[in-house]
């Protein structure tokens, strides 16, 4: 079965830092894309973050330069690195899999709450 | 960048009732459209890729249609599992990027 388990999330102050990371079994992270989606309260979906199969990675403008997912292959994890967090981070972060340009399997989420 | 409007934000509906939702995108973006249903507390579900395509398992009573720049998710007789927040999603590979519609609450008439 696939599943996909995030974890990581916290409180944190603004300025501040966050790894998260997504634990993948069932699949090969390295045979999908992988990609952080988030989700503020009440709010609809926005896209973070993806890393290809072959290792090219892109994020969204509003967290460009900040935040940086990477991928660990022996262990099948893939991380989101989270720098200089403001309030507007505040969400569920989704870690997800995609076969190509949809997102086909969710994991349950992880709150982050970037306050002071 | 290609943007996506999606309507309407909320559509209060009756079990039984067949029920649309549209995406317009600002420019052609093929195929390349995603349906999603989410409930409250809980991550999205795929429904339908390509704009047309049912994922497997996913009830027959949904599904997808258009192209280029209009696509619809139709759910044709409403049940009562359906009442959820539905939301499209597209690709761009200019970019590239993942954009989701704003989403769409079927609420219970």
């Amino acid at each position: 079965d696939v599943q996909l388990v995030e974890s990581g999330g916290g409180l944190v102050q603004p300025g501040g830092s966050l790894r998260l990371s997504c634990a993948v079994s069932g699949f090969t992270v390295t045979n999908y894309y992988m990609s952080w989606v988030r989700q503020a309260p009440g709010t609809g979906l926005e896209w973070v973050s993806i890393i290809y199969s072959g290792g090219t990675t892109y994020s969204a403008d509003s967290v460009k330069g900040r935040f940086t997912i990477s991928r660990d292959t022996s262990e099948n994890i893939v991380y989101l690195q989270m720098n200089s967090l403001r309030a507007e981070d505040t969400a569920i972060y989704y870690c997800a899999r995609l076969p190509g340009t949809y997102f086909d399997s969710w994991g349950l989420g992880t709150l982050v709450t970037v306050s002071s | 960048d290609i943007q996506m409007t999606q309507s309407p934000s909320t559509l209060s509906a009756s079990v039984g009732d067949r029920v649309t939702i549209t995406c317009r995108s600002s420019q052609i973006i093929a195929n390349w459209l995603a349906w999603y249903q989410q409930k409250p507390g809980k991550a999205p579900k795929l429904l339908i890729y390509e704009a047309s395509t049912l994922k497997s398992g996913v009830p027959s009573r949904f599904s997808g249609s258009g192209s280029g720049t209009e696509f619809t998710l139709t759910i044709s007789s409403l049940q009562p599992d359906d009442f959820a927040t539905y939301y499209c999603q597209k690709y761009d590979s200019s970019s590239p990027s993942y954009t989701f519609g704003q989403g769409t609450k079927v609420e219970i008439k």
